[in-house]
């Protein structure tokens, strides 16, 4: 069973700084099959990469994936205030295995 | 546009019974494999259950296999997920989710709250 670590837990960034969260799998993961979901509270997750660095429609290029293997990583380059929320890596299968989340916040 | 909407929710009793259910619409539902996911209060997305396009094969996470039961009638677009033996670790919203390699699409929730 595959296991994603996310870190760190909480993120704190000043605004238009850059924000970087990782997600570290247990094993090797195909990249087409790992994903990034934005949940804002009260909200349902939102799907923002694909295939581990393609941007799902809709969502602003301030937004980037990219890693293969068992090292991912989410930017996003100039933070919005908009964009506080938790931020979850996915692996798709058969199942779904998600990553503990991190918290983004404004410093 | 893509919609699925969760309903059956509520409030139950350890031990007991419930049935949610999941419409959707602006996609071939019979196409594809459809998942519950849940999220406990304060807590993160745990994966609970998902069922084949056809309704063939399902798949269980640990904590519900043995009590919970997915399927799915195709010409009603509709999804289910039978919930019994329920215990106070099955408090969460409840998401209904069209997910694939390159798509995510979830609907709002519906919330189970387990209590005496």
């Amino acid at each position: 069973e595959i296991v994603l670590t996310q870190s760190p837990g909480t993120l704190s960034v000043s605004p238009g700084d850059r924000a970087t969260l990782s997600c570290r799998a247990s094993q090797t993961i195909n990249t087409f099959y790992l994903a990034w979901y934005q949940q804002k509270p009260g909200q349902a997750p939102r799907l923002l990469i694909y295939g581990a660095s393609s941007r799902a429609t809709g969502i602003p290029d301030r937004f980037s994936g990219s890693g293969s293997g068992t090292d991912f990583t989410l930017t996003i380059s100039r933070l919005e205030p908009e964009d506080v929320a938790v931020y979850y890596c996915q692996r798709y299968g058969s199942s779904l295995t998600f990553g503990g989340g991190t918290k983004v916040e404004i410093k | 546009q893509v919609q699925v909407v969760e309903s059956g929710g509520g409030v139950v009793q350890p031990g007991k019974s419930l049935r949610l259910s999941c419409v959707a619409s602006g996609f071939s539902f019979d196409g594809t494999a459809m998942h519950w996911v849940r999220q406990a209060p304060g807590k993160g997305l745990e994966w609970v259950a998902a069922v084949s396009y056809d309704g063939s094969s399902k798949y269980y996470g640990d904590s519900v296999k043995g009590r919970f039961t997915i399927s799915r009638d195709n010409s009603k677009n509709t999804l289910f997920l039978e919930m019994n033996s329920l215990t106070t670790a099955d408090t969460a919203v409840y998401y209904c989710a069209r997910v694939t390699a390159t798509t995510g699409y979830w609907g709002q929730g519906t919330v189970v709250a387990v209590s005496s």
